[in-house]
């Protein structure tokens, strides 16, 4: 399998519960990304990391927690999120030490809803 | 910090038609500058990019932007559209050192037959 795959592709979860969204990627890339795409709002980046490093938070509430543990993977724990975190999850990667000659691959994104 | 403009919300366009989406960057040096299309439920797709060299990029779907370093731009063009490329389009900006990529909103492209 190539490219970058994230699971699962649809979720609905409580205010109480705890889920993860997973996130691989296949291309050897050294650097993982996570962004959230709301309605009518532009992409924000949540977190970055670059061989296997957290180099990036653009103040993220601590409801969300993310974690890489090696090069191919990367999860985003969920725990007592908000309605307004329904949102469009997507993850990317790239490779950190020459970034700008292939920008970012993209997953298809998980779609959350928190009811 | 670098930004992107993507001053047209929603376009429509006849299939047939040809096709610009307007970027406008603002970065004070030579940016690295990419177009992406995402369609309904899924991720983003890398178009084209630019980094250096030649100022008219190709890239697929035969979609082809130019880059005008004076009038601080990086429109996406495509001289006959088909139905199938109706979708969101995002422009991009990035710089050497940095570690990420800034978005603009995002331009909706509306086909009509």
């Amino acid at each position: 399998e190539t490219g970058v795959t994230q699971t699962p592709r649809h979720l609905v979860m409580g205010m109480t519960n705890k889920k993860s969204l997973k996130c691989e990627q296949h291309l050897g890339h050294n650097a993982m990304y996570w962004y959230k795409q709301s309605a009518k709002k532009p992409l924000e980046l949540m977190f970055v990391y670059s061989l296997e490093e957290r180099v990036e938070n653009n103040s993220v509430p601590s409801r969300f927690s993310p974690e890489c543990p090696n090069s191919s993977h990367l999860f985003l724990h969920l725990h007592t999120l908000q309605p307004e975190d329904s949102a469009l999850y997507l993850c990317a990667s790239s490779q950190a030490d020459n970034r700008e000659a292939y920008g970012y691959t993209f997953g298809s994104g998980t779609r959350l809803t928190v009811v | 910090a670098q930004s992107v403009t993507q001053p047209d919300i929603h376009i429509t366009v006849s299939e047939g038609a040809s096709l610009e989406l307007r970027c406008n960057y603002s970065y004070g040096a030579t940016p690295y500058l990419f177009w992406y299309v995402q369609s309904p439920g899924q991720g983003l797709q890398l178009l084209l990019k630019y980094f250096s060299g030649d100022t008219l990029v190709q890239g697929i779907k035969g979609f082809e932007a130019e880059f005008k370093r004076s009038q601080s731009s990086f429109n996406l063009r495509k001289p006959s559209v088909h139905w199938s490329d109706a979708a969101e389009y995002f422009c991009a900006v990035g710089a050497r050192g940095y570690s990420t990529l800034t978005f603009g909103k995002g331009t909706m492209l509306l086909v009509s037959p």
